[in-house]
């Protein structure tokens, strides 16, 4: 069973770089595509970015001057950056797994989400 | 930018009914292409329907999607106390820009 477990600094200032990370385990990194979503408190969820392994990348357009998303094959984790980070950037990030089924889109694993506070 | 939106934003049925989840798109999509998700407080979001209408694993039959073109619709039957939750419909845009947006959701409260 694949697992995803999202760490984070809990608490920031406005202005800072928010880094993430998704360790991933029971599955390959390398066979899926995998994503960022976040979901302020007491709202929806928003697409941040998806990654593949060889590299490939794509971005919200809202957050994409500010966001990069990368991947480490050998280590089994995914990686979130955030930069000049706001309130309205105060969310609960959640790292997902694209199911691999040929021409079908979902989010198939999920991690728990890690909540990230931006206050001054 | 799709964007998706949901009806609608609140239903209150009874134990056995059947419920009924509208997920509009501002322009046609590839339905294969659609997604659903149940999310209880303070839980991630689960899967429950891909590639329009297909079940995820574990998701018994009584969640069907279906849709298309701008429609879609995840009807849920003999509803239980459990399935009370948030359900959001997600899509990702065919093209240039393969951009994923979400639903604003659907609150489902079983009486």
């Amino acid at each position: 069973q694949v697992q995803l477990q999202e760490s984070g600094p809990g608490l920031m200032k406005p202005s800072e770089t928010l880094s993430l990370t998704c360790a991933v385990s029971g599955g390959s990194i390398t066979s899926n595509w995998w994503s960022w979503v976040r979901q302020p408190p007491g709202k929806g969820l928003e697409w941040i970015a998806e990654v593949y392994h060889t590299g490939s990348t794509t971005y919200n357009p809202s957050l994409k001057s500010r966001v990069t998303i990368s991947m480490d094959n050998s280590n089994n984790y995914l990686s979130l950056r955030l930069t000049s980070v706001t309130a309205a950037d105060t969310a609960v990030y959640y790292c997902a797994r694209h199911i691999a089924v040929p021409g079908t889109r979902g989010f198939d694993f999920w991690g728990q989400g890690t909540l990230v506070t931006v206050s001054s | 930018e799709v964007v998706l939106t949901q009806s609608p934003d609140t239903l209150s049925l009874s134990p056995g009914e059947r419920a009924t989840l509208s997920c509009r798109a501002s322009q046609s999509i590839r339905s294969s292409y659609v997604a659903w998700y149940r999310q209880k407080p303070g839980q991630a979001p689960r899967l429950l329907i891909y590639g329009g209408s297909s079940r995820a694993t574990d998701i018994p039959d009584r969640f069907i999607g279906s849709g298309s073109g701008t429609d879609f619709t995840l009807t849920i039957s003999r509803l239980e106390p459990g399935d009370s939750a948030v359900y959001y419909c997600q899509q990702q845009q065919f093209g240039i820009s393969s951009v994923y947006t979400f639903g604003q959701g659907t609150k489902l409260e079983i009486k």
